[in-house]
This record gives C-alpha cells, structure tokens and sequence, in this order.
C-alpha cells in the first residue's frame, strides 16, 4: 500500500519569504499522480497544485511549485513571497493511476504559519 | 467554491443514533469519494461510487454505508454512533474522462457525537 509523509508538522515564515514544505511518498508503482491541497481555517480542501509523474517538468501555479524528485520519491512544495493567506494545513496526496484506485492517499499534513 | 454541496454543515446527535450526509457533485462529475478527517486518524478514504455503482471501498465501518443515485447525488449514512465517529466528513467530485480527474472537495460536513 501506498503511504506518504510529512515530516513537518509546523513551519512558519514571515510574509514575504519563501518557504519549502517537504513531502515524501512510498510506492512500487511507476505512474501516478500527487498533489498538494490546501486547508484554511475554514476547514475547506482546496487544490493547489498537481504533478503527474510521467512529466519530468516541476509543475507551476503562479507563487506555488513543486520540486518533484521521482528516484527519490520526494514531491516538495514551494511557496514563494508568502502571503498572510497562505497561512494554511497544507496536506500532500498521492494517487494512483490504476484503474478502479483512484483514492488520494494523504500526508498528516504541515501547519504553516505566515509571520507579518 | 468547487462546486460541490454538502448538507448540511454541522450536525451534532447522540450516540446510538444514525444520520445522513448529502452531497452532490459537480456538474457532470460522474465520480464521488467520500472522506473522514479526525484528529486520531487524519484524512482517510471511506468509499468511491462512479455512476451509482461502488467502485472501491477503505476504512468504512460496516455501520457505515453509502450510495449514489441516479441523478448523481451521494449519500452517506453513518448508524450505532459512537464518541469516535466524530469527525469532518468530506466528499469529493471527479471527472474520469478527463486525464487530470483532479478532486474536488465540498466544504464538509462537521458530525459531532455526544
């Protein structure tokens, strides 16, 4: 079975900055699909950014990327000139391509704080 | 907003009771997922139905159960509820025709258990 890693449970920033959360992943699988989604105090999920693992390019989303190391199994996300709406759960998901197993497979999630 | 509801937001009832949570998916979504997230075992899959038939199923109690109707709204019914079933139920929407099938979630359902 899949599983995926957060070993940040909190990170904080100064508005502004940059900051990398980090996201590790096991699976025996060669394609698949990760993704790191968002969750504000208002408890929505909401989706950030996607990487398909057969694109060697690290996906973009304005101030948001991906360093997606796939030999190493590492899917970390970079937000940069962080903004006091960034402040946010940020949960890291994995997702197989196999038909029929479309479930996300989430991380325990890295409480980002955004310092003013 | 993603365009999916959930009904309704909050919901607080004993336990030993049984409740029922709604969703409806975006349009033309065919695809729907349902998730838990607590505090104990964070985001957990529960079930997925695409076009009213189950397609796969994870950490779903037996005193859970779920379906998916013809006009493609879902519903989850949770019964015999205990303290731990407390809880923010989520559901998400998918399109699997397209290559993305991104998920996109509701706002959740906040199901407190007294």
């Amino acid at each position: 079975a899949q599983t995926v890693t957060q070993s940040q449970p909190e990170m904080s920033v100064q508005e502004a900055e940059t900051v990398t959360l980090s996201c590790t992943y096991d699976t025996s699988e060669s394609d698949y699909y990760l993704f790191w989604y968002k969750q504000p105090p208002s408890r929505q999920m909401i989706l950030v950014i996607r990487q398909e693992a057969y694109k060697q390019q690290n996906a973009t989303e304005n101030r948001f990327s991906v360093n997606f190391q796939k030999a190493a199994k590492s899917f970390s996300l970079k937000i940069s000139d962080s903004q006091l709406g960034d402040a946010a759960m940020y949960f890291c998901a994995y997702r197989s391509s196999v038909g029929g197993a479309q479930k996300l497979v989430f991380g325990q999630g890295t409480r980002l704080t955004i310092n003013p | 907003d993603s365009g999916v509801t959930q009904t309704p937001k909050h919901l607080i009832t004993a336990t030993g009771q049984r409740v029922t949570l709604r969703c409806s998916p975006r349009s033309g979504d065919l695809s729907v997922y349902w998730y838990q997230q607590s505090l104990d075992q964070g985001l957990q899959f529960l079930i997925h139905y695409y076009n009213g038939e189950e397609r796969a199923k994870g950490n779903i109690l037996e005193r859970f159960s779920a379906q998916q109707f013809p006009d493609l709204h879902s519903e989850l019914n949770l019964s015999s509820l205990e303290l731990g079933d407390s809880a923010l139920y989520f559901c998400a929407s998918s399109d699997l025709l397209t290559l993305t099938d991104t998920q996109y979630f509701g706002p959740g359902t906040r199901l407190t258990v007294l």
